[in-house]
């Protein structure tokens, strides 16, 4: 079955401290991939989208991901960590007029 | 600015009510979609609208109804047989180029139901 994995739950990272939040999917072919960021208690934020062409891209507020087709996997990064980073983070998979969405990552951030 | 406005932010139901979840957006967008968060789940879909009339069931209908009279308009009612109806509700929205789920799509600030 199609699916897209979160494997962390929740990551703690000093403020300044580089990130990585990690998302797998099991899709037969190259899906439309997505980052997402929650807040507490509003909705959810595109950071930043890959189609198809150059496998790094940049997003919003200083994020990038790079897709990964041989490890099936579209890894968000931030090299240096703010405060106000702090929220639920969401992966996301469009395939053949589907969208799964990963269970989310909780990044807290350490003064 | 354009978006998508959810109403109310915090809606409280008795047991065997119907309630009316709003969503309305400015975006110009075909589809729209209703999905319910529940802790450590992520999102779960539970109806979408590609175009004004009609709609399809998502992964979790049971329990719940829509419409889409209008293409601003997609309010969700969640029926006295929803079970477990407790949970944050978000709506979104997104431009349909014929391939619905493959574009980024737009939230609003989502409703929390809970059964009192």
């Amino acid at each position: 079955a199609q699916s897209v994995t979160q494997p962390d739950i929740h990551i703690t990272v000093s403020e300044g401290a580089s990130l990585e939040l990690r998302c797998n999917y099991s899709y037969g072919a190259t899906p439309y991939l997505f980052w997402y960021v929650q807040s507490p208690g509003q909705g959810l934020q595109l950071l930043l989208k890959y189609f198809s062409g150059d496998t790094l891209v940049q997003g919003i507020k200083g994020f990038e991901a790079e897709f990964k087709r041989s490890q099936s996997s579209f890894n968000l990064r931030k090299p240096s960590v703010h405060w106000s980073d702090a929220a639920e983070y969401f992966c996301a998979v469009g395939f053949n007029n589907d969208m799964r969405f990963g269970a989310g990552t909780r990044l807290t951030v350490k003064p | 600015d354009g978006g998508i406005t959810q109403s109310p932010k915090y809606l409280f139901r008795k047991e065997g009510q119907n309630v009316t979840l709003s969503c309305e957006q400015n975006l110009n967008h075909d589809a729209m979609y209703w999905y319910r968060q529940d802790p450590g789940q992520g999102l779960r879909l539970i109806y979408y609208s590609q175009i004004v009339n009609d709609f399809q069931k998502g992964d979790i209908a049971e329990g719940y109804s829509v419409s889409r009279e209008k293409k601003e308009s997609f309010p969700l009612t969640v029926t006295s047989a929803q079970k477990n109806p407790t949970a944050f509700y978000l709506c979104a929205s997104s431009i349909d180029l014929g391939d619905t789920f493959n574009q980024p799509q737009h939230f609003g600030d989502g409703t929390r139901l809970s059964i009192l």
